[in-house]
């Protein structure tokens, strides 16, 4: 475990479900991050939240939802999706700003398959 | 093209041999990282860097700045260090990271 932990690991789910993705640190970082990998292309950032507020949307549909109750906790809610959002999807924690004296820590994502 | 250039896009050793990996980036930055991820998808950090040379082990992570150019270096590798090498880099501008493509590494006995 890399302290922070994705659940769950696996997902299967239905264009019509409702389903959500959790992440979660204790490493006293204050800002998170999700990340989406599909097959065969880079990692894309999908939201970055700081100090429990959302700072950035790289464009994504609504069709995901993020929710960041506190800066332990990170929830990614999934509805309607479409088979090309199967993927894998990683959170990450890290201290926010700039600056280098700071670490990304991810988590070992949950691997999405919409059927 | 891709803000951030990985070389090669699969790269296959033998055992024991010394392998390079590169990246080039085209943006100012405050760090870059390097990252590994093994089947599965788990994504480990190997390293942070803003400048000169680090040591982990048999792992060597260099960058030059002036260049935008890093290299990652395993010595006496191991079939263990098969996996997705992946550099990212942190622009001076913001707190996101963004990412290489990444180096596919295997490593035969």
């Amino acid at each position: 475990e890399t302290g922070v932990t994705q659940t769950p690991r696996h997902l299967v789910m239905g264009m019509t479900n409702k389903k959500s993705l959790k992440c979660e640190q204790h490493l006293g970082h204050n800002a998170m991050y999700w990340y989406k990998q599909s097959a065969k292309k880079p990692l894309e950032l999908m939201f970055v939240y700081n100090f429990k507020e959302q700072t950035e949307n790289n464009s994504v549909p609504s069709r995901f939802s993020p929710e960041c109750p506190n800066s332990s906790h990170l929830f990614l809610h999934l509805h309607t999706l479409q088979p090309e959002d199967s993927a894998l999807y990683l959170c990450a924690s890290s201290h926010p700003g700039q600056g280098t004296n700071y670490g990304y820590t991810f988590g070992s994502g949950t691997r999405l398959t919409v059927v | 093209k891709n803000e951030v250039e990985q070389s090669p896009q699969n790269l296959t050793a033998q055992e024991g041999e010394f392998i390079t990996i590169n990246c080039s980036y085209s943006v100012g930055i405050s760090a870059l990282h390097w990252l590994q991820q093994h089947p599965g998808g788990g994504i480990v950090s190997l390293f942070m860097l803003s400048s000169g040379k680090k040591k982990h082990g048999r792992l060597i992570a260099t960058i030059n700045i002036q260049e935008k150019h890093s290299s990652l270096h395993i010595t006496a590798s191991h079939p263990r260090d098969s996996a997705v090498y992946i550099c990212a880099v942190r622009e001076t501008s913001g707190s996101r990271l963004t990412f290489g493509e990444g180096t596919q590494l295997t490593v035969n006995p």
